[in-house]
C-alpha cells in the first residue's frame, strides 16, 4: 500500500519555461485533486478529477494551466510560459470517491526564476 | 470565491496548555475537515463533521461543527510538543462538487 506519490520532489526552472508536475495516486483511488500551496498559506483548490474527467477545473488560475488524467490513474499538471507567481508547493491528492478521505503526496516545491 | 478563515493565525504556548483555534466562514458547508501538517509533508486528515452542532473527540482534541455550519472549532488539552504544526480546517462546498476550501491555517508551536 504505497501513498500518493509526487515527482520531482523540487523543480527550478527559469521564467518563461514549461514545465510538468507528475502525481501517482494511491490504486484505486477515482478521485485525484491538485492544490497549490504558498508558504504560510492553505492549500488552494486547482482542479479536482473523477476517473478520466475533470469535474471541477474552476481553480486553475489562467490558461497557462492545464491538467490531464488520460488513464483515471496518473496525472500530470503542466504550466506554460511560467511566471514567478507561480513558485509555490503543488500537493496532489486522491481519494476512493469524492465524498472520502483524500490522501496527500508530499508536493512538488516549484520555483521559478 | 468562499473563504474560511482561521484565527488565531500563529500560536505560540507552553507544554501543558489548552488552546483554542477557530474556522469561520460567511458560506455553509455540508461539511467540515481539520488536518494537520507537517514541514515537507502533505496534510493529514484529523477528522469530519458533517452535522451542525456535532462534537466529535480525538484523544486530546475535540472538534465542534457550528450549529449552522458555517464555522467550527478545534480545542486542544494539555498541549504536548508533538502537537506542532499547521492546522488547516476544510470545507466541502454545498453546490454539489468536492470542491475543498481550505482556510488560511493555524501555526501552532507546543514549548517544552
Amino acid at each position: 500500500g504505497a501513498g500518493v506519490s509526487q515527482t520531482p520532489s523540487n523543480k527550478v526552472t527559469e521564467k518563461g519555461k514549461y514545465v510538468e508536475l507528475r502525481c501517482d495516486p494511491i490504486s484505486g483511488h477515482t478521485a485525484l485533486y491538485w492544490y497549490r500551496q504558498s508558504l504560510g498559506q492553505g492549500p488552494e483548490f486547482l482542479i479536482y478529477f473523477q476517473g478520466t474527467g475533470a469535474a471541477d477545473d474552476s481553480g486553475l488560475p489562467n490558461d497557462r494551466f492545464f491538467a490531464v488524467r488520460p488513464e483515471g490513474s496518473v496525472s500530470t499538471l503542466k504550466i506554460q510560459r511560467t511566471e514567478r507567481g507561480d513558485s509555490a508547493v503543488y500537493l496532489c491528492a486522491s481519494s476512493l470517491s469524492g465524498d472520502n478521505e483524500q490522501f496527500f503526496g508530499p508536493g512538488t516545491r516549484l520555483t521559478v526564476l | 470565491t468562499q473563504l474560511l478563515e482561521q484565527s488565531p493565525q500563529f500560536l505560540s504556548i507552553q507544554e501543558g496548555e489548552n488552546l483554542t483555534v477557530y474556522c469561520n466562514s460567511s458560506s455553509v458547508f455540508s461539511s467540515l475537515q481539520w488536518y494537520r501538517q507537517e514541514p515537507g509533508e502533505g496534510p493529514v486528515l484529523l477528522v469530519t463533521v458533517v452535522t451542525g452542532g456535532e462534537v466529535k473527540k480525538l484523544k486530546r482534541l475535540t472538534f465542534q461543527f457550528g450549529d449552522a455550519r458555517k464555522d467550527s472549532s478545534l480545542h486542544i488539552t494539555a498541549a504536548q510538543p508533538g502537537d506542532t504544526g499547521l492546522y488547516l480546517c476544510a470545507g466541502v462546498e454545498s453546490s454539489g462538487t468536492y470542491k475543498y476550501i481550505f482556510g488560511t491555517g493555524t501555526r501552532l508551536k507546543v514549548l517544552a
